[in-house]
């Protein structure tokens, strides 16, 4: 079964500062990787599919890029609003979740 | 308004069966993969059942395999998650989600409406 690793599991940032999200696969999974932000208590929402495209509503500051097994989330101007876990997941085959990352804005 | 509701969440004792509902509102639910993931508390999300848009391929994760049965019905905007041999691993927030849209309505795909979720406790 295809694995995947997230890094880091947690990060502390300031507002305004660009941080980058990785996310490794075992193997080649094309670009069939998504990214969701989950805040406290919230359900997830998506931010980026097909490993670089933007969900419709999602802010321009979040970018995803990749493909194979090497993707990054990166978010600019870092609002407040950002602090949230942030989750992998591909589809190339059973949906897999990466064990995520929590961003805390300073 | 595109939207899930889920329901059917409880407390119940190890070995018990429960059934989840999810019902999908403002959108057409025929042409949508739909799939169920849960989180225990303060963990991460598990992807644990999955159905392509007509109901004919479902997929489980190896540790529900066997006990839970994904359905839906298409007349009634809704998706079930059937859990029979709970164990207490099995407690957590289930959501219901649908898959982006695609030609073939698969469940293999990023997942864009999500429901706020339904609890399930396993305990004696």
């Amino acid at each position: 079964a295809i694995q995947l690793t997230q890094s880091p599991s947690s990060l502390s940032t300031s507002v305004g500062d660009t941080v980058t999200i990785t996310c490794r696969a075992s193997q080649g999974i094309s670009s069939t990787l998504a990214w969701y932000q989950q805040r406290p208590g919230k359900a997830p929402n998506l931010l980026i599919y097909d490993a670089s495209t933007l969900e419709s509503g999602v802010p321009s500051r979040f970018s995803g890029s990749g493909s194979g097994t090497d993707f990054t989330l990166t978010i600019s101007s870092l609002q407040p609003e950002d602090s949230a876990t942030y989750y992998c997941q591909h589809y190339a085959s059973y949906p897999l979740f990466g064990h995520g990352t929590r961003l805390e804005i300073k | 308004e595109v939207q899930l509701v889920e329901s059917g969440g409880g407390v119940i004792r190890p070995g018990g069966s429960l059934r989840l509902s999810c019902a999908a509102s403002g959108f057409k639910f025929d042409d949508y993969g739909m799939s169920w993931v849960r989180q225990v508390p303060g963990k991460g999300l598990e992807w644990v059942s999955g159905i392509n848009s007509n109901g004919a391929r479902t997929g489980y994760t190896d540790s529900v395999k066997g006990r839970f049965t994904i359905s839906r019905d298409s007349a009634k905007n809704s998706l079930y998650l059937e859990m029979n041999s709970l164990r207490t691993e099995d407690t957590a927030l289930y959501y219901c989600a649908s898959a982006l849209g695609d030609s073939s309505g698969s469940y293999f795909n990023a997942m864009d409406v999500w429901g706020q979720g339904t609890t399930v406790i396993v305990s004696s």
